[in-house]
């Protein structure tokens, strides 16, 4: 069965530094992934996506990630946080057929200044 | 433009009462989704639409029960209430359910009394 990791619950990083969230799925065929981030009390917005090609993709608001099949990890990284990037962030899956998005538990990131 | 709006924010209703949940998306999506989320969790699927019929539901209580008029709208109409449904609904759409990605409302906030 699908299922995705997200091993750090809680994240402080300074401002100005870098981060980097770890992910790791477990899927049999290619995994269709993506980050997602979520402001308290909001909805989620989709940061970045990996189908298929370039194993490091761009996403919105200087957000990076990369594909690493050999590790099963989709890490998601940023040069520099920014006080507004403090939120939760989701790792997912989706399954084959495309119905259904299987979540992490979410990474807390708060950013010190 | 990637909006699905959701109305109202925030609902606060009764065991007995019967409210509905709305949502909209102009992006011409084929597939919605309607999520479940309590606090300091990922969404939990609850139902699907694929070209306006209900393609998966996933177990849940018959007091909980979707509509979709047509490929824009999906509503969520609710009926005798358990405080522990209290949570934030989340409405998603996507091209269709081959995997895209899904672009998530800013959610409904209900709280059962």
């Amino acid at each position: 069965a699908q299922s995705v990791t997200q091993p750090d619950i809680h994240i402080t990083v300074s401002e100005g530094a870098s981060l980097e969230l770890r992910c790791n799925y477990s899927y049999g065929a290619t995994p269709y992934l993506f980050w997602y981030v979520q402001s308290p009390g909001q909805g989620l917005q989709l940061l970045l996506k990996y189908f298929s090609g370039d194993t490091l993709v761009q996403g919105i608001k200087g957000f990076e990630a990369e594909f690493k099949r050999s590790q099963s990890s989709f890490n998601l990284r940023k040069p520099s946080v920014h006080w507004s990037d403090a939120a939760e962030y989701f790792c997912a899956v989706s399954n084959q057929a495309g119905t259904a998005l299987i979540f992490g538990k979410g990474t807390t990131l708060s950013v010190s200044s | 433009d990637t909006e699905v709006t959701q109305t109202p924010k925030h609902l606060v209703m009764g065991m007995t009462n019967k409210k509905s949940l709305k949502c909209e998306q102009h992006m011409g999506h084929r597939a919605m989704y309607w999520y479940k989320q309590k606090a300091k969790k990922p969404p939990e699927l609850m139902f699907v639409y694929s070209y306006e019929k209900l393609s998966i539901n996933e177990s849940v209580p018959s007091r909980f029960s979707p509509e979709c008029p047509n490929s824009s709208l999906l509503n969520l109409h609710l009926h005798a209430l358990q405080p522990e449904d209290s949570a934030l609904y989340l409405c998603a759409s996507s091209l269709r359910t081959d995997p895209y990605e899904q672009y998530f409302g800013p959610g409904t906030r209900l709280t059962v009394t």
